[in-house]
């Protein structure tokens, strides 16, 4: 059972514009979430986070949105950049707990 | 410099053999993370453990097994049990319910 979900394998974005990578789950315990850009044979980096007592969380061109009642949340990056091709995964954890779940991953590639 | 160190990077073993892989970090951190990366199945837990001598599995933890003996290691074996070992292996850690800090992985390739 796959609680965090990235339904979109793949986005193309031109360079400038937004991209928007989105993420839903099915654990209603799930009050922190976190967002990681990867690189190929490299570790993940974390980008931003939003707990759920926040519907927003801004971090200079990135911006975490959450939607509680939908079990959505979404990435927004403004603007687009060609250094932000990578796969982005976001993750969930419960409270009470150091459990982080993790999505598939979306891979973005912004064009020049 | 502060960081998560994996090694080696490149892993090759033959079907049937146990392999260990070396996770170390020099953050402080208490808390350290195994996942497993296949082509699009994303990163799925293997164990992770809270404090020193104590680890609880993830979803994925068969055929694989993990000990904590002291703050800084968290070294993971691969087993001969395990079906499908070739993956590419990331150790992270955090302090408290922090962003996890991964290290840059190492892929094992079992032929």
């Amino acid at each position: 059972d796959q609680q965090v979900k990235q339904n979109s394998p793949s986005l193309s974005v031109q360079e400038g514009r937004i991209s928007i990578l989105n993420c839903d789950y099915t654990n209603s315990m799930f009050d922190y979430f976190l967002w990681y850009k990867k690189y190929p044979a490299e570790g993940p980096t974390f980008l931003i986070s939003i707990s759920s007592i926040k519907d927003k969380n801004e971090d200079g061109r990135f911006t975490v949105f959450l939607n509680k009642s939908a079990k959505h949340l979404s990435l927004h990056i403004v603007p687009s950049q060609p250094g932000d091709s990578a796969v982005y995964f976001c993750a969930a954890s419960a409270l009470g707990t150091y459990k982080y779940i993790f999505g598939t991953g979306t891979r973005l590639k912004v064009l020049a | 410099d502060g960081g998560i160190t994996q090694s080696p990077k490149y892993l090759f073993r033959k079907e049937g053999q146990n392999v260990t892989l070396s996770c170390e970090q020099n953050l402080n951190h208490d808390a350290m993370y195994w996942y497993r990366q296949d082509p699009g199945q994303g990163l799925r837990l293997i164990y992770y453990s809270q404090i020193v001598n104590d680890f609880q599995k993830g979803d994925i933890a068969e055929g694989y097994s993990v000990s904590r003996e002291k703050k800084e290691s968290f070294p993971l074996t691969v087993t001969s049990a395990q079906k499908n070992p070739t993956a590419f292996y990331l150790c992270a850690s955090s302090i408290g319910r922090t962003p996890l800090h991964f290290g840059n992985g190492t892929r094992l390739t079992v032929t």
